[in-house]
């Protein structure tokens, strides 16, 4: 039973570039979230998507979007890099009314 | 001021030592609780799930007092395998919050 994954596991971006993450969730689960995670902080929420819509948005600029599709799996864009985007970006899943979430191994994006 | 607060940390215990994790979260409308424990450089894997009346995992207790908004996780007879960062977790709606982690570090 494959669980989250994540790709790719690095990327390296220059400033002002566009970037797109990918994710399939664990089988059997429909709902996806993002997280951002920058370093030495803990994981902050960037939207969930459930349905093929942004359920939920956390404190992220528009430059952030997101799209799922019909198989569950999901994408994260993030449009103008700036440095500050560096970071780890997590991938959770979950099965719609359950609490319990299962993180990927995470994309380890780096802006220059 | 932040939705889920832990103990700064690190804690630098010797191995069979007891250490405990406190974490306190504002809002009060939180339905759900966790710790969550993440290797370095690693996704955070669930440790486990914490209830009002108290639940223990082998050498893990977890406590959740609602009242106070304050959630623990103890760990008796430390391993090096325990080494790691806890992160405490709360649910309000779909989002997970995460605090800033406490890292632990067991020696021999």
């Amino acid at each position: 039973d494959a669980g989250v994954t994540q790709s790719p596991t690095h990327l390296i971006k220059t400033r002002g570039q566009q970037v797109t993450l990918r994710c399939s969730p664990k089988s059997g689960h429909d709902t996806v979230s993002w997280y951002q995670q920058a370093l030495g902080q803990g994981p902050q929420f960037i939207f969930q998507y459930y349905e093929e819509e942004e359920r939920q948005r956390g404190n992220f600029p528009d430059r952030f979007s997101g799209h799922q599709f019909p198989n569950y799996s999901s994408e994260l864009n993030v449009n103008a890099l700036l440095l500050g985007d560096s970071a780890l970006y997590l991938c959770a899943s979950s099965l719609i009314g359950q609490n319990e979430a299962f993180f990927g191994q995470g994309t380890r994006l780096t802006v220059v | 001021r932040k939705e889920v607060e832990q103990d700064p940390g690190p804690f630098n215990v010797p191995e069979g030592a007891t250490v405990a994790f406190n974490c306190t979260y504002s809002n009060s409308a939180s339905q759900s609780f966790f710790w969550y424990r993440q290797d370095c450089r690693k996704e955070p894997k669930l440790l486990m799930s914490v209830y009002s009346s108290g639940n223990e995992d082998g050498r893990f207790t977890a406590q959740l007092n609602r009242a106070s908004q304050y959630i623990s996780l103890l760990i008796r007879d430390s391993k090096l395998s325990d080494s790691a960062t806890y992160l405490c977790v709360v649910n309000a709606g779909y989002a997970l919050n995460f605090g800033k982690g406490t890292s632990l570090l067991v020696t021999p």
